[in-house]
């Protein structure tokens, strides 16, 4: 079964660094680009970050709420997909769910369970 | 970015009775490969979001034949023929036709 799961959420404070783990299972992690999606308490969803799969050059995109402090990665050795989030901002709290895009599989058709990351003082 | 709107915001539907749910784009969301990438969501509570509908009107497997999805361009519609009340929670259209994907605010489907 296609499986995904997040960790590393926690309670941290404004202004410090928390890393993200997508691990995938179940398929060829490889060939799927990976979205970040979070959900503030509450509130909708929102895409954070997306990288590319290797084949179609492992490029990534960011939300403006976050360029430049949020760096996305991945080891396809690995099964897995980071999200590096620095400058941490109470805004930043929310559900921290990763998905999948495939190329000839319908996108966003698995998620994860969810991280939750609670940014404060 | 593309901004998605959805109405309305809440439904309260009568079990056994249909339900609509419209989704508007600020850009069209017809590409160039011929497909349009306008896509549904529910969110049931306590849950993350699972996949209903794909590229319009594609039901993603597993998914009753109760719900469709129809629509071209910048207009949208989901609809549920006959709600049950497992069909309750947030439902979600969302572009990804460009980068960065956007959602629609969410319309909350809750049962009579």
């Amino acid at each position: 079964d296609v499986q995904l799961v997040e960790s590393g959420g926690g309670l941290v404070q404004p202004g410090r660094s928390l890393r993200l783990s997508c691990t995938g299972s179940g398929f060829t992690f490889g060939d799927y680009a990976v979205t970040w999606v979070r959900q503030a308490p509450g509130k909708g969803l929102e895409c954070v970050s997306f990288i590319r799969s290797k084949p179609y050059g492992g490029t990534t995109e960011y939300a403006a709420s976050v360029k430049g402090r949020f760096t996305i990665s991945r080891d396809d050795s690995k099964s897995i997909a980071y999200l590096h989030m620095n400058s941490l901002e109470i805004e930043d709290t929310a559900v921290y769910y990763c998905t999948r895009e495939g190329v000839f599989t319908p996108r966003f058709d698995s998620w994860g369970q969810g991280t939750l990351v609670t940014v404060s003082s | 970015d593309i901004v998605m709107t959805q109405t309305p915001l809440s439904l309260s539907v009568t079990p056994g009775q249909p339900a609509s749910i419209s989704c508007k784009s600020s850009q069209s969301l017809l590409h160039r490969d011929g497909k349009t990438y306008l896509y549904w969501f529910l969110q049931k509570p306590g849950q993350s979001p699972q996949l209903l509908i794909y590229e319009v009107s594609n039901r993603f497997s597993g998914v009753p034949d109760r719900f469709s999805g129809s629509g071209s361009g910048t207009d949208f519609t989901l609809k549920i023929s006959r709600v049950e009340a497992e069909d309750v929670g947030l439902y979600y259209c969302m572009q990804t036709i460009q980068h960065p994907r956007t959602f629609g605010p969410g319309t909350k489907v809750e049962i009579k």
